[in-house]
């Protein structure tokens, strides 16, 4: 594998379930993003991770909870959502350089809460 | 609030044409990132100008960042199918890791 995976690509949940996004980078970088992609809405940051610990959560609603156990795995646990997070939901990597935080993006995970 | 207005939001045109689109801002940022977007995919990063008035080009692709660094303009000369995509602007103000994203141009080139 290169670049950055992400699985599962599609995922339907009822809103009384508990699920889990997966985020592998293989690009050697230090940082991981999780970003939400919705209609009619610039990219949404999360949550960053920067050599696995938490350096910016975005008044991000408790029910999404994220875990980075080391630089090259992130995860998205999510619970008790509503019908309005359904969206697409990206993460990211990047090295810290003076060439402004490029990111490198997986496919993201197409998520709908039914 | 920080913002980058992307235009136009839609476009589309015939395969050979040549076309422009903007990302504008009244902020000041120290770089500046254009990304394309496949539907079903994640952004892919096409360029980073960081100087102002900075020139690159990337094959029939050419990015410009305004003088002042607010703006900045994408050129595609002789557009083809595969350049049909979402074009993603994207900011770096206080050189940090929280980008400030456009909402992008959707382009469609009609073969």
């Amino acid at each position: 594998e290169t670049g950055v995976t992400q699985t599962p690509r599609h995922l339907v949940m009822g809103m009384t379930n508990k699920k889990s996004l997966k985020c592998e980078q293989h690009l050697g970088h230090n940082a991981m993003y999780w970003y939400k992609q919705s209609a009619k809405k610039p990219l949404e940051l999360m949550f960053v991770y920067s050599l696995e610990e938490r350096v910016e959560n975005n008044s991000v609603p408790s029910r999404f909870s994220p875990e980075c156990p080391n630089s090259s795995h992130l995860f998205l646990h999510l619970h008790t959502l509503q019908p309005e997070d359904s969206a697409l939901y990206l993460c990211a990597s990047s090295q810290d350089s003076s060439s402004g935080y490029e990111q490198y993006f997986g496919p993201g995970t197409r998520l709908t809460v039914t | 609030t920080q913002l980058l207005e992307q235009s136009p939001q839609f476009l589309s045109i015939q395969e050979g044409e040549n076309l422009t689109v903007y990302c504008n801002s009244s902020s000041v940022f120290s770089s500046l990132q254009w990304y394309r977007q496949e539907p079903g995919e994640g952004p892919v990063l096409l360029v980073t100008v960081v100087t102002g008035g900075e020139v690159k080009k990337l094959k029939r692709l050419t990015f410009q960042f305004g003088d002042a660094r607010k703006d900045s303009s994408l050129h595609i000369t002789a557009a083809q199918p595969g350049d049909t995509g979402l074009y993603l602007c994207a900011g770096n103000a206080g050189n940090n890791r929280k980008l400030i994203w456009g909402l992008g141009t959707s382009l469609a080139v009609n073969p």
